[in-house]
């Protein structure tokens, strides 16, 4: 079944330390996959998205993720956070999953900074 | 930038009651999705629209009803609320056509906080 896995549920690094969140999918065919940041009672705000082509994507706020097939992977990557990094973030994978066209989204990862 | 508008931000109902939630896309994207979020769960699709006919169904209760209007705003409808149907209800927008890449670029409102008691 279509699926995607965020294996961390909750990471904590230094601010102006670098971060990598990691994402695997499972999807029969080329994946469309994308990573979204949600604040506290906030919506979801995309970072940064892959359909085809470079697999190392530049997203906003400084965030980048590679695509890996081999991995089936799609890892979120910043150099150096922010505290106002400190958010969950949701990977997702986009195909016609279950009879509908849709988003399904990993269980999130909630990232707190130290300052 | 325009946004995706969500109304109303927070909505709290009794059990057994209704309740209606509106979305108004950004301007120019025609299919709209809505999507369920329960407390520290990722968001989970209910239903989607396309040029005001509905696209796609996902795990919506029979008791929600959703459509899109002739100005691409969209409303769903829940009856008979259950305690468990509190959750953080999303719309989001895109701007294809159903099956093309970019209709999976979508675009979500800030949500509606919906509490039931």
């Amino acid at each position: 079944a279509q699926s995607v896995t965020q294996p961390d549920i909750h990471i904590t690094v230094s601010e102006g330390a670098s971060l990598e969140l990691r994402c695997n999918y499972s999807y029969g065919a080329t994946p469309y996959l994308f990573w979204y940041v949600q604040s506290p009672g906030q919506g979801l705000q995309l970072l940064l998205k892959y359909f085809s082509g470079d697999t190392l994507v530049q997203g906003i706020k400084g965030f980048e993720a590679e695509f890996k097939r081999s991995q089936s992977s799609f890892n979120l990557r910043k150099p150096s956070v922010h505290w106002s990094d400190a958010a969950e973030y949701f990977c997702a994978v986009g195909g016609f999953i279950q009879g509908a066209q849709k988003l399904v989204f990993g269980q999130g990862t909630r990232l707190t900074i130290n300052p | 930038a325009a946004g995706v508008i969500q109304s109303p931000r927070h909505l709290i109902k009794e059990k057994r009651e209704t309740a209606t939630l509106k979305c108004y896309p950004i301007p120019r994207h025609d299919t709209v999705y809505w999507y369920q979020q329960g407390p520290g769960q990722d968001p989970q699709f209910l239903i989607s629209f396309y040029e005001k006919m509905q696209s796609d169904k996902g795990s919506i209760p029979d008791r929600f009803s959703a459509q899109q209007f002739s100005d691409y705003h969209s409303e769903l409808n829940m009856s008979s609320l259950e305690l468990g149907d509190s959750a953080l209800y999303f719309c989001a927008s895109s701007l294809a056509a159903r099956r093309d890449p970019k209709s999976y670029e979508q675009y979500f409102g800030p949500g509606t906080r919906l509490t039931v008691t």
